[in-house]
């Protein structure tokens, strides 16, 4: 059974650092790509940022640009968001996704087949 | 970044109702679309993938249309379980986008 656990969150002031973890088990977690999604409180969903298998391709939403990077350790099936110079608006549960989907082409097309329970993030001072 | 915009945003039904969710996207996504089922203090549920296939364990009820700008999520005969919020998602390209979300309440 496909199994996520992200950890990591917790109070931060406002211009400070988290770093938060998604582990995996359940599969060979080195053949799928995972992305991150955050939920601010009593708002939608919004994507935030995206990593390959191996690793090397990255994507991260205009909002958070700069300032959050993400990697991976396919040796132990875990992918990391690192959040810097947060803000109040950064305030959200992170979740950890597993991505399914179709590649034609050298282009492919993903969306979120496995979520993990998330973590909470707040920024406040 | 192409906007996804989901109606209603909340939608009052009973039990045995058929409902029918929209999402227009901003530009055209060919079927790259996905649905989600959100309940409170929980994590997404995917529904839907390309549009209009069921993902395996979802019931039957639930279907999903659509192709280019225009999409529906149908729910058939609405179950106690099947109050929540749902999402509609694009996927045609990055940065990937949601809908704001429709909340199926009880009537």
């Amino acid at each position: 059974e496909v199994h996520l656990v992200e950890s990591g969150g917790g109070l931060v002031q406002p211009g400070g650092s988290l770093r938060l973890s998604c582990a995996a088990s359940g599969f060979t977690f080195s053949i799928y790509s995972v992305s991150w999604v955050r939920q601010a409180p009593g708002k939608g969903l919004e994507w935030v940022s995206y990593i390959s298998n191996t690793g090397d391709t990255i994507y991260y939403a205009d909002s958070v640009k700069g300032r959050l990077t993400i990697s991976r350790d396919n040796a132990k099936s875990s992918v990391y968001l690192q959040l810097n110079s947060l803000r109040d608006e950064d305030t959200a549960v992170y979740y950890c996704a597993r991505d399914r989907g179709h590649c034609d082409g050298g282009s492919c097309w993903r969306y979120f087949e496995s979520w993990g329970q998330g973590t909470v993030v707040t920024v406040s001072s | 970044d192409i906007q996804m915009t989901q109606s209603p945003s909340t939608l009052s039904a009973s039990v045995g109702d058929r409902v029918t969710i929209t999402c227009r996207a901003s530009q055209t996504i060919s079927s790259w679309l996905a649905w989600y089922q959100q309940k409170p203090g929980k994590a997404p549920k995917l529904l839907i993938y390309k549009a209009s296939t069921l993902e395996s364990g979802v019931p039957s009820r639930f279907s999903g249309s659509g192709s280019g700008t225009e999409f529906t999520l149908t729910i058939s005969s609405l179950q106690p379980d099947d109050f929540a919020t749902y999402y509609c998602q694009q996927y045609n390209s990055y940065p990937y986008t949601f809908g704001q979300g429709t909340k199926l309440e009880i009537k």
